[in-house]
């Protein structure tokens, strides 16, 4: 059984502050780790898949790297705005005959006070 | 633009009712398919996917079926629900395996 932890469960920030979260994963067989966005009464919407070890990606003010030796995944948010409230899941994706499947976190819910 | 619909949006069934729940996808040709369920306390679950038409692989043993009869329809059955199955229900695509995938709106499945 595959086993992907997220911290903290939930956070709770101020607007402007930044802030960040973890993901961590199996090290071995790996081929692609997701992150998603899920905001309450919408669907989950893709942010970024990180597959090669020390990649960065960013979109706006959101930002992940990638550590896949070791087995974890950092989520940056700065200057965090109300509307960046959401629950932020991951996803780990192995290779091999896991090829198609997705193995999520329980995810970490993001509440940013005005 | 792609587009995925899922419809119920929420259901109330008795218990050894049937169900059926229908996930469509437009603007694509070919997706691979997925349902997944998440359970009170837990996170988002792969319950099937399908790569084809009438592909259908399946992760969690359970009284739940899927069915792909169309390239772009995919369709969870139950012939029996049980209390257990009672969650929230998403469907979802992609263009092929490791990337990114889409989810459709879900449906809230309470069982009584």
């Amino acid at each position: 059984i595959l086993n992907v932890e997220q911290s903290p469960q939930s956070l709770h920030v101020q607007e402007g502050d930044s802030t960040n979260f973890t993901c961590s994963f199996p090290s071995s067989n790996f081929y692609a780790l997701h992150w998603y966005r899920w905001e309450t009464a919408k669907s989950p919407e893709a942010l970024f898949v990180m597959t090669l070890n020390g990649d960065e990606k960013k979109k706006g003010r959101i930002s992940a790297t990638l550590n896949t030796k070791e087995g974890y995944s950092y989520l940056y948010i700065k200057g965090s705005q109300p509307e960046d409230s959401a629950t932020y899941l991951c996803a780990f994706n192995g290779g091999g005959g896991s090829n198609y499947k997705l193995t999520f976190g329980k995810g970490t819910l993001l509440t940013v006070n005005p | 633009s792609q587009t995925i619909h899922q419809w119920p949006a929420t259901l109330v069934q008795p218990v050894g009712s049937p169900l059926s729940l229908e996930c469509t996808v437009e603007g694509t040709s070919n997706p691979n398919l997925y349902w997944y369920r998440q359970a009170a306390g837990r996170g988002l679950q792969l319950l099937f996917y399908s790569v084809g038409i009438g592909q259908i692989s399946s992760e969690v043993p359970q009284n739940l079926s899927a069915s792909r009869p169309q390239d772009r329809q995919f369709i969870l059955s139950s012939k029996k629900l049980l209390l257990s199955d009672s969650g929230f229900y998403l469907c979802a695509w992609s263009v092929r395996e490791y990337q990114p995938q889409h989810f459709g709106d879900g449906t809230r499945l309470s069982i009584l």
